[in-house]
């Protein structure tokens, strides 16, 4: 298996908190991802990076903001939670333009 | 207009039929294209990739491409209960050194008994 971390992989917050969701690999992928799932919607792109510092939006980036400072780290920040952000986020990364990518374990995010 | 279109079902096919899942396209510089299966609760994993005109077969699966059309398809034969799952249209298009992966909806499938 990859080796693609999520973490933390269930999380509860409040409404108007900042919440910050970390995706590490260690496969030296250049490319990573992040999608939300939701019942009746399939895996909606957030935002991806084709490289340190290199990242753009994708479907879905509203009140979501990205980060990546080194090749193993894609940081995804939710400024000021709202609960339409409730949702089961999946990070996903892959070596080159065209191959296979391979996904973290998800993290459910709830917002209260 | 969705970027990848999907059916998303539920489709049921009885055990031992062949399951047809379709999909289309709306970006015609795509370049590559995947179909990953996705069990409740689980992550996506790749069942088949596909990047060039006509059928690609591995076992049990194929996949059809025909981007005149933007039309991708996955053929499940001999269909098993542990093939029931949510099957997902990824379509990847490549732009300078970007790589944009989209997925479509995703397919229900339910192999009955």
């Amino acid at each position: 298996d990859a080796g693609i971390t999520q973490s933390p992989r269930h999380k509860v917050t409040e409404t108007g908190t900042p919440v910050t969701l970390r995706c590490h690999q260690t496969e030296n992928h250049r490319y990573m991802y992040w999608y939300r799932q939701d019942p009746g919607h399939g895996l909606r792109l957030i935002h991806y990076s084709y490289g340190v510092k290199d990242t753009d939006k994708g479907e879905v980036s509203d009140g979501y903001s990205v980060s990546r400072s080194k090749t193993e780290d894609f940081l995804l920040t939710l400024e000021s939670a709202t609960s339409s952000q409730t949702s089961v986020y999946f990070c996903a990364t892959k070596l080159q333009g065209g191959t296979e990518a391979f996904f973290g374990q998800g993290t459910r995010l709830t917002v209260v | 207009q969705k970027e990848v279109e999907q059916n998303s079902g539920p489709l049921s096919v009885p055990e031992g039929a062949i399951a047809s899942l379709n999909c289309t396209y709306s970006d015609r510089g795509s370049q590559s294209f995947f179909w990953y299966r996705q069990y409740s609760g689980k992550s996506p994993e790749l069942i088949m990739s596909i990047y060039s005109n006509g059928d690609k077969e591995d076992g049990r699966f194929t996949a059809q491409l025909n981007k005149a059309s933007q039309y991708v398809s996955l053929l499940i034969r001999d269909s098993q209960p542990s093939d029931s799952a949510t099957y997902l249209c990824a379509v990847d298009r490549l732009t300078g050194t970007a790589s944009k992966l989209t997925f479509g909806t995703g397919t229900r499938l339910q192999v009955t008994l």
